[in-house]
């Protein structure tokens, strides 16, 4: 069973549209959760970290956390077609300190124009 | 503040040989992690040093080795290259604290030929 899962997609939003990633995850222990958003050919950037159950907003960008149900979740409003890329949803354990960080396989996302 | 840099950017080697990639993290960062790319496997956790020492360690095998100077640049190394070592490394530079971070250097593309 992976550890991190996320829907493949694609996922295909028109622009101005809400897009909704999703992202689960097996060890109930986990600390730090991340989204981070690679462009093709290009490194993974990071869009938005959470640590605390809720919703934590940034930009048009919103992280959601229910650790209960070991679910995160990125919702990006008003997308644009700059936001087209692959999002890694990352999990990072944290209890014995530093990072042992583990990436879901990502899902594409389109935004037509 | 400069971003996480790394050198070589790309990389073209044979079966047989050996690699040294090198990764300078963000100023003030401790932690440098290492990650590998594929298409197949997706992001995978090789190791963290922190202060010098590898603090974490992924399900790599022992030819894939690290280290950490004191100034916090870290060094990664492949021996014995196989065809199924080409990927994208990926160095992470860490924030430490209660809400720990990491930000992406551009990647080293290894080819092995």
């Amino acid at each position: 069973q992976k550890e991190v899962e996320q829907n493949s997609g694609p996922l295909s939003v028109p622009e101005g549209a809400i897009a909704s990633l999703n992202c689960t995850y097996s060890d109930r222990v986990s600390q730090s959760f991340f989204w981070y958003r690679q462009y093709s050919g290009k490194s993974p950037e990071l869009i938005m970290s959470i640590y605390s159950n809720g919703d934590k907003e940034d930009g048009r960008f919103t992280a959601q956390l229910n650790k209960a149900s070991q679910y995160v979740s990125l919702l990006i409003r008003d997308s644009q077609p700059s936001d087209s890329a692959t999002y890694l949803c990352a999990v990072n354990p944290g209890l014995a300190g530093g990072f042992k960080t583990i990436f879901g396989a990502g899902t594409r996302l389109f935004v037509k124009a | 503040k400069a971003g996480v840099t790394q050198t070589p950017r790309y990389l073209i080697k044979t079966r047989g040989q050996q690699v040294t990639l090198s990764c300078s993290p963000i100023s003030g960062h401790r932690s440098v992690s290492w990650y590998q790319q594929t298409p197949g496997q997706g992001l995978q956790f090789l190791f963290e040093y922190f202060s010098e020492t590898q603090r974490n360690k992924g399900n790599f095998p022992g030819r894939f080795s690290g280290r950490q100077f004191s100034n916090s640049r870290s060094e990664m190394n492949v021996s014995t290259l196989e065809l199924g070592d080409s990927a994208l490394y990926l160095c992470a530079s860490g924030s430490s604290g209660a809400q720990e971070t990491q930000y992406f250097g551009p990647g080293t593309r290894l080819l092995v030929l």
